[in-house]
């Protein structure tokens, strides 16, 4: 069964300190993996995108990592600043029936940073 | 501006009512998608269209209907055989030419049943 692990379910951490998210995967056949941000009551947006091909993806002060042999994608946030407090989701796009890819979540990881 | 837009924000129904959530999106998207949300869990596929008048079941569509009579619209109806209807539910779309598959996704409706 192909499932998504997001541990700790939960992080605090002092203002401008680096961290790292984490996100595991049972099945390695995977189309791509996508991070995103999902702030309190609201929708989802995508902070990057990695493909199956591909080792990292950088943005600004995220740096996502793919490893398919371990199953496992970080996600590094360098210099956290309270603006970055936010639920984090990590989502693995599997190639599915009738040409589609289905996405299988991670239960999200809530980041709290403090000033 | 292009985007996804879901309406209301906020809904709240009595049990035993049927009640339907706007989806309506301008990024001349194929493909569109509904999501629930519940806390301590990922998001889980309710439905989704690749093509006007065609969609397929996700893996919770018990109790949920949708339609696509328009490539920009895909409501969705949480009817009164939905067994616990209160959540947040997420709306999203994908272009069929985007070989990444990305989803973009609406702001939400959080629904609640009483």
């Amino acid at each position: 069964k192909q499932e998504v692990t997001q541990i700790p379910a939960a992080l605090s951490v002092p203002e401008g300190e680096n961290l790292v998210l984490n996100c595991s995967f049972t099945d390695s056949a995977i189309y791509n993996l996508q991070w995103f941000r999902q702030d309190p009551g609201k929708g989802l947006t995508s902070l990057l995108l990695i493909q199956s091909s591909q080792r990292e993806q950088t943005s600004g002060r995220l740096n996502a990592s793919l490893d398919k042999s371990s199953g496992r994608s970080t996600l590094y946030i360098a210099a956290s600043q309270p603006g970055d407090s936010a639920t984090y989701l990590c989502a693995v796009r599997y190639p599915h029936r009738d040409s589609n890819y289905q996405l299988i979540w991670g239960a999200g990881t809530k980041l709290i940073i403090k000033p | 501006d292009g985007g996804i837009t879901q309406s209301p924000k906020y809904l709240f129904r009595k049990e035993g009512q049927n009640v339907t959530l706007s989806c309506e999106q301008n990024l001349n998207h194929d493909a569109m998608y509904w999501y629930r949300q519940d806390p301590g869990q990922g998001l889980r596929l309710i439905y989704y269209s690749q093509i006007v008048n065609d969609f397929q079941k996700g893996d919770i569509a018990e109790g949920y209907s949708v339609s696509r009579e328009k490539k920009e619209s895909f409501p969705l109806t949480v009817t009164s055989a939905q067994k616990n209807p209160t959540a947040f539910y997420l709306c999203a779309s994908s272009s069929r030419t985007d070989i990444s598959y990305e989803q973009y996704f609406g702001p939400g409706t959080r629904l609640t049943v009483t």
